[in-house]
């Protein structure tokens, strides 16, 4: 399967410290996504890095991709309570077509105020 | 969730009866999918459409059916429902082939 694979499949930390994730998936992508989903809600996403870029920001968020390693991380800085979500990476896969978007299973994050 | 809606948002039915879905969206969005969403699976893509009557087949599509005769409206169908498909059901919408914005969900539970 394409599935990416989150990393830590929990994470719990105070409000004020970074939140780190991880994703690995399997092969070839075009970009690769993060989605963020709170409870009983859909996802929402958060930003998207083309293969041939290696960093990307945007306000607290800072995202990584290592296409020689397939992973990817997912930096949270200076957590809320209001962070407390799921989140998940999404890639597609260059064979597969655009179409296809393959998610990891999540990483559960948990700010405590 | 703005723009997408879902119904219906909670549905509980029995093995063996059809079930239709519905995906309504008004930001006029070229491209739509179905996902269902189970512990352990993540999100797994069941049908897309990339225009009206223009459908393909996502990694789970056994035992389900979509239809798209209006840019707004796509619809799953569970032909004959099943305990395995009891989940959590979102629709998407993209107008590339890139962000995807999702509905609110529909839980369905098959009894």
């Amino acid at each position: 399967s394409q599935q990416g694979e989150e990393d830590p499949q929990a994470l719990s930390i105070q409000e004020g410290e970074n939140a780190t994730m991880n994703c690995s998936y399997k092969t070839s992508i075009n970009n690769l996504q993060w989605y963020r989903q709170n409870s009983g809600r859909g996802l929402v996403h958060l930003i998207l890095i083309r293969s041939n870029e290696r960093e990307k920001h945007s306000g607290r968020l800072r995202v990584t991709l290592d296409t020689s390693k397939k992973s990817s991380s997912l930096l949270i800085t200076a957590s809320r309570a209001a962070d407390t979500a799921s989140y998940f990476c999404a890639t597609d896969a260059v064979q597969a077509g655009a179409n296809n978007l393959f998610f990891g299973t999540g990483t559960r994050l948990t700010v405590i105020p | 969730d703005a723009g997408i809606t879902q119904s219906p948002r909670h549905k509980v039915t029995e093995t063996g009866t059809p079930v239709t879905l519905r995906c309504h969206q008004t930001e006029n969005h070229r491209y739509m999918y179905w996902y269902r969403q189970d512990p352990g699976h993540g999100l797994r893509l069941i049908h897309y459409s990339y225009g009206v009557k223009d459908t393909d087949k996502g990694e789970v599509s056994d035992g389900y059916s979509v239809s798209r005769s209006k840019t707004e409206d796509f619809l799953l169908t569970l032909e004959s429902a099943t305990s395995s498909q009891t989940s959590v059901y979102f629709c998407a919408i993209s107008a590339i082939q890139e962000t995807q914005y999702f509905g609110p969900g529909t839980r369905l539970l098959v009894l």
